[in-house]
């Protein structure tokens, strides 16, 4: 099974709907984050988190609402989907204790707005 | 300036070539290096950690080079699963955050 999951894998909606992206882990970290991607671009973050009380906003996080509901979950939320949300959103985790903080990646959802 | 910069690409290689990427940094304080590799509509996935006196792991050698703020991946003897996009992510700012290349496209054809 996978460590990292995220649920759907793809997702089609409309303009001014409420959407929410869930992601899963079984690895036992403490940190996690979510990212979107554009074609032709890096990842970009949005919002992160380092344990079950803490929430942080990352580079683009307006129109985005994140929430920790267990060390193993954390979900991204848009309010109010726009087109220019249209892109492949990824989850991450990484572990406190390694020092180099490297990060790893859910299979992704490609959230498609019209 | 991008804080992390990479050319682009296509490399496009013939089986077995030798082939070089580069990779700058604009932040002298970044802390930790990697190289991810990400195929087409798939996830990033961690292919080597950046050390300062450089690493190895099989055909991949990763080299760091702080005072030109410089990392490089070298991939030997190219196989046709090679191909994919490569990113070089940095570890910067006050709260550990990834900052993401673009990415270099490599395609190794037969």
């Amino acid at each position: 099974d996978a460590d990292v999951t995220q649920t759907p894998r793809n997702r089609i909606t409309k303009t001014g709907k409420r959407i929410m992206l869930e992601c899963s882990q079984t690895k036992g970290h403490d940190r996690m984050y979510w990212y979107r991607q554009d074609p032709g671009l890096g990842l970009q973050l949005i919002y992160y988190s380092f344990d079950v009380k803490d929430i942080n906003k990352g580079e683009i996080s307006d129109g985005y609402s994140v929430s920790r509901q267990a060390q193993a979950k954390f979900s991204l939320s848009l309010e109010s989907a726009i087109p220019n949300q249209t892109a492949l959103y990824f989850c991450a985790t990484s572990d406190v204790r390694d020092p180099y903080k490297a990060q790893y990646f859910g299979p992704g959802t490609r959230l498609t707005v019209l | 300036r991008k804080e992390v910069e990479q050319d682009p690409g296509p490399f496009n290689v013939p089986e077995g070539a030798t082939v070089a990427f580069n990779c700058t940094y604009s932040n002298s304080a970044s802390q930790s290096f990697f190289w991810y590799r990400q195929d087409c509509r798939k996830e990033p996935k961690l292919l080597m950690s950046v050390y300062s006196s450089g690493n190895e792991d099989g055909r991949f050698t990763a080299q760091l080079n702080r005072a030109s703020q410089y990392i490089s991946l070298l991939i030997r003897d190219s196989k046709l699963s090679d191909s994919a996009t490569y990113l070089c992510v940095v570890l910067s700012g006050g709260y550990n955050k990834l900052i993401f290349g673009a990415g270099t496209r490599l395609a190794v054809h037969p």
